[in-house]
């Protein structure tokens, strides 16, 4: 069965350092979106994507965070400069079509910022 | 505004007994509801939706949904809970910006089903 897959699994980094968080959606999808879950917290929704460029954005999604796909497979997410507020999951995924299809999530990267 | 709430923090039940985990949304217009199931360490499984037709939706893993528009209610069910089904559980609804059905997922705080032997 196709999968989302994200890597790393976990990646620690310091503040103020560039991450770069990467998908790989599945194969024929055409909607790419990355969304966070804070420890103990909902998972909230930062960004869509769809041909190659963003459809729709969140409030938290800020000059700090860019979203790429760089060739015709991955999918990734840049936080440029990152805060401690921004350790929590953050989880890929990918759907077929907008509206009532649902999206498939991968795995999730746990991103910790000390 | 889109809102899903999930008013349990925790549903415990036994192994063998039924399950409800409940779920109420506020949408303007007729609403797409999912039901997302994450076990640790794991990303978020898609479980079953409504989009329209029959109220009783079927899913994974045995477990179903009944639409409620009257109540707007979209509860998960399964008549018979088995202590593997213990996980996370996220009711959620695509958000229906003024364009229509956008992609966004807004999601309840999730209910941590925990089911005993």
């Amino acid at each position: 069965e196709p999968e989302v897959t994200q890597t790393p699994s976990h990646q620690v980094t310091q503040m103020g350092q560039e991450v770069i968080l990467r998908c790989v959606p599945i194969s024929n999808h055409l909607y790419f979106y990355w969304y966070r879950q804070i420890l103990g917290q909902k998972v909230e929704f930062l960004v869509s994507f769809y041909n190659n460029e963003i459809s729709e954005k969140s409030e938290i999604f800020d000059d700090q965070f860019s979203v790429e796909r760089p060739d015709g497979s991955n999918f990734t997410l840049k936080i440029r400069s990152t805060k401690l507020e921004d350790s929590a999951m953050y989880f890929c995924a990918s759907s077929s079509a907008r509206g009532h299809t649902e999206a498939f999530f991968g795995q999730g990267t746990r991103l910790t910022v000390v | 505004a889109q809102s899903v709430a999930q008013p349990e923090d925790q549903v415990n039940v036994a192994e063998g007994n039924p399950l409800t985990v409940k779920c109420t949304y506020s949408v303007s217009g007729n609403p797409y509801l999912f039901w997302y199931v994450q076990y640790p360490n794991r990303g978020l499984q898609f479980l079953l939706k409504y989009i329209t037709g029959d109220n009783l939706v079927k899913g994974s893993y045995g477990f179903e949904a009944e639409f409620n528009k009257s109540q707007t209610s979209f509860h998960l069910k399964k008549p018979s809970a088995l202590v593997s089904d213990s996980a996370l559980y996220f009711c959620a609804v695509r958000d229906m910006g003024s364009g229509g059905a956008t992609n966004k997922l807004i999601f309840g705080t999730g209910t941590l089903l925990a089911v005993q032997p």
